[in-house]
């Protein structure tokens, strides 16, 4: 079965500073992968996904991710932390069924300070 | 309002209860899903529904029953809630293909005395 590592329960940075929230896969066949967001109190919301397109893909609110095969990681990137960014960021797989059968990772609460 | 909305918000209940949650979506679309998310898990996928009175089990099915007479609807019953079963529940809903969105209801906090 297809699974995400997400390495860090939690992540701080500071505002301004680069956000990175690491995700790897395994899966034995191209995957589709996915990054979701979840402000506090709320349901999940997509951020961006990877569908083989293109390596790099760019998402809402500045976030993109690169999908990296010999790696095999899809690593979330935000080049300036906005302290609206704070929030559960979870990575998934698509378990490739016929349909969007998601397998998520256990998430990564990304704290941000002024 | 058109989206994906889920009732109650909010449940307390006592262990042996029956304790049905509604998902309601607005968009017709084919897929809908249950999932929990405790501390450490993530979101682990409970039953999910292919279409009208189609559905199949997830990866922790134990202990709860769906179904979905409409296509707009999918409740899930706890028929006998325990203690292992106060967690967050989502309801989320999608269309077909591998790389359709999935739309997350707001959730409902269920906790079991």
């Amino acid at each position: 079965a297809q699974s995400v590592t997400q390495l860090g329960s939690h992540v701080s940075v500071s505002e301004g500073a680069l956000v990175l929230l690491r995700c790897n896969y395994s899966s034995s066949v191209p995957p589709y992968l996915f990054w979701y967001v979840q402000y506090p109190n709320q349901g999940l919301q997509l951020l961006l996904k990877y569908t083989s397109a293109a390596t790099l893909v760019k998402g809402i609110n500045g976030f993109e991710a690169e999908f990296k095969k010999s790696e095999t990681s899809f690593h979330l990137t935000k080049p300036s932390a906005h302290m609206s960014d704070a929030a559960e960021y979870f990575c998934a797989v698509n378990q490739n069924t016929g349909f969007q059968k998601l397998v998520f990772g256990t998430g990564t609460r990304l704290l941000v300070s002024p | 309002d058109a989206g994906i909305t889920q009732s109650p918000r909010y449940k307390i209940t006592e262990t042996g209860r029956q304790v049905t949650l509604m998902c309601h979506q607005t968009w017709s679309h084919s897929y809908m899903f249950w999932y929990r998310q405790d501390l450490g898990h993530g979101l682990r996928l409970i039953y999910y529904s292919a279409a009208a009175d189609i559905t199949d089990k997830g990866e922790v099915p134990d202990g709860y029953v769906v179904s979905r007479s409409k296509t707009e609807n999918f409740p899930l019953t706890l028929e006998s809630a325990t203690r292992s079963q106060t967690s967050v529940y989502f309801c989320a809903s999608s269309g077909t293909g591998m790389v359709e969105t999935q739309y997350f209801g707001p959730g409902t906090r269920l906790l079991v005395l």
